[in-house]
This record gives C-alpha cells, structure tokens and sequence, in this order.
C-alpha cells in the first residue's frame, strides 16, 4: 500500500533555507504535494508536482522530485518565521483517488 | 461558500455520547473528504464521497462511525458511542471533480471525549 515518510522536526534560523525531505513508496503516485498547518488550522495547499516533472519553483518555494528513488523535497529560500508551521508531504494515485499523508515535519524557525 | 466550513470547531462530549459533526464544502466542488488528525498520527483518511456516493469508506475505522452526504453538498460525519480514542480534529476537504490542485480545506472540528 501507500505509504509516505518525513521527518518529524526541523530547526533552522531566520534567513537560512530550510529543506524538508519526504520519502513514498508507491512509484504509481502521479500528483504529489506540500501543505502546510499552522497553530489551530486546516491545511492550506502550498504547491504540487506532476510525476512527469523533477523541479517547481513558485517565489521562495522550490520542490523537486526524484522519481527513481521515490523521494520529494521541499526548499523553503529565507526561510522567516512566519514559516514556523507543520508541513505535510502528501501523495496521490490519480486526480480521484484520496490523498495520503506523510505525519508531518514542524519546522522551527529561530530569530 | 468562499471556503470549507466546519461545525463545530470544538467539542467536548461524554464517554458513551453521539456526536454528529458537519462539513459545508465549497460550493460546486463535487468530492468530499474526512480525514482525522491525532497527535502524532498525522492525518488518517476516514472516508471520500463523489456527489453523494462514497465510492470509499476503507478508512472509518469501526462501525461506530458514519457519513453522509445530502444533495451533493452537506456532509455529517456521526459518531455513536464515543469513546477516549475518539478524541482527535477531524478535518474535512472539499476538490472540484478533477484533483488537479489538491484539496481546500477546512479548519476542522477539535473533539474532545472525556
């Protein structure tokens, strides 16, 4: 079955890029995507990848996909922290099928 | 609506209790979703409907849990007999008919069984 893999906890200081790692298992997936949860909120989608592309840029963000060894990442440029939040890996089979999560990676941001 | 409304945003109830929670998704998006959140856990899919069918329940997790979906828009996900392990924010999410652009979601429900 599906399963996604990520890191529980980074820390990284104000200015620096931050890089959130995320592992699946299913070579199938053909939408993976980032969210991201801040205190005491739903998830608020950040950006998504198509499986035929390997890089996405969208202003700070950065995602890029290695499908031969089935991991995504996640660079977040000058990372302020107003970043500070759990990001969620996730992935998808086809446009319909429900999307599965990774458990999430709280990013600490120091001043 | 502009968003996905959720109600209500806490909830505390009794061991043994009924609880009924409800999902307003974004008008014209035509699949649902609710997932659970646990401390910890990360999200655990819970059940998908298309229109008003429910093409996947694989996720409930006993069948003390149930969700319905009137009209192609509402959803109420209804739990009998709470119990402690219940306790968790139960989010639900609303996509258009094609996933191209992932899920809105909304800011969930915070139940609380004691």
């Amino acid at each position: 079955g599906e399963d996604v893999e990520q890191s529980l906890f980074l820390s990284v200081r104000e200015g620096d890029s931050s890089v959130i790692n995320c592992t699946y298992t299913d070579s199938s997936s053909t939408y993976l995507y980032w969210y991201k949860q801040e205190p005491g909120a739903g998830l608020q989608l950040l950006t998504y990848i198509f499986s035929n592309m390997d890089m996405k840029q969208d202003q700070r963000l950065t995602v890029l996909l290695n499908k031969k060894d089935k991991h995504l990442s996640l660079r977040i440029a000058d990372t302020q922290t107003g970043d500070s939040a759990i990001y969620f890996c996730a992935e998808s089979l086809t446009g319909n099928t429900p999307l599965v999560f990774g458990k999430g990676t709280r990013l600490s941001v120091i001043a | 609506g502009a968003g996905v409304s959720q109600s209500p945003s806490n909830k505390v109830t009794e061991k043994g209790k009924d609880v009924e929670l409800r999902c307003d998704p974004i008008s014209g998006h035509t699949a649902l979703y609710w997932y659970r959140q646990s401390l910890g856990q990360g999200l655990e899919f819970l059940i998908y409907f298309q229109g008003n069918s429910a093409p996947d329940k694989s996720g409930l997790p006993s069948d003390r849990f149930s969700a319905e979906r009137t009209g192609g828009s509402v959803s109420t996900l209804t739990i009998q007999r709470t119990q402690q392990e219940d306790s968790a924010v139960y989010l639900c999410a609303s996509s258009p008919d094609r996933l191209n652009y992932g899920y809105t979601f909304g800011s969930g429900t915070r139940l609380t069984v004691v």
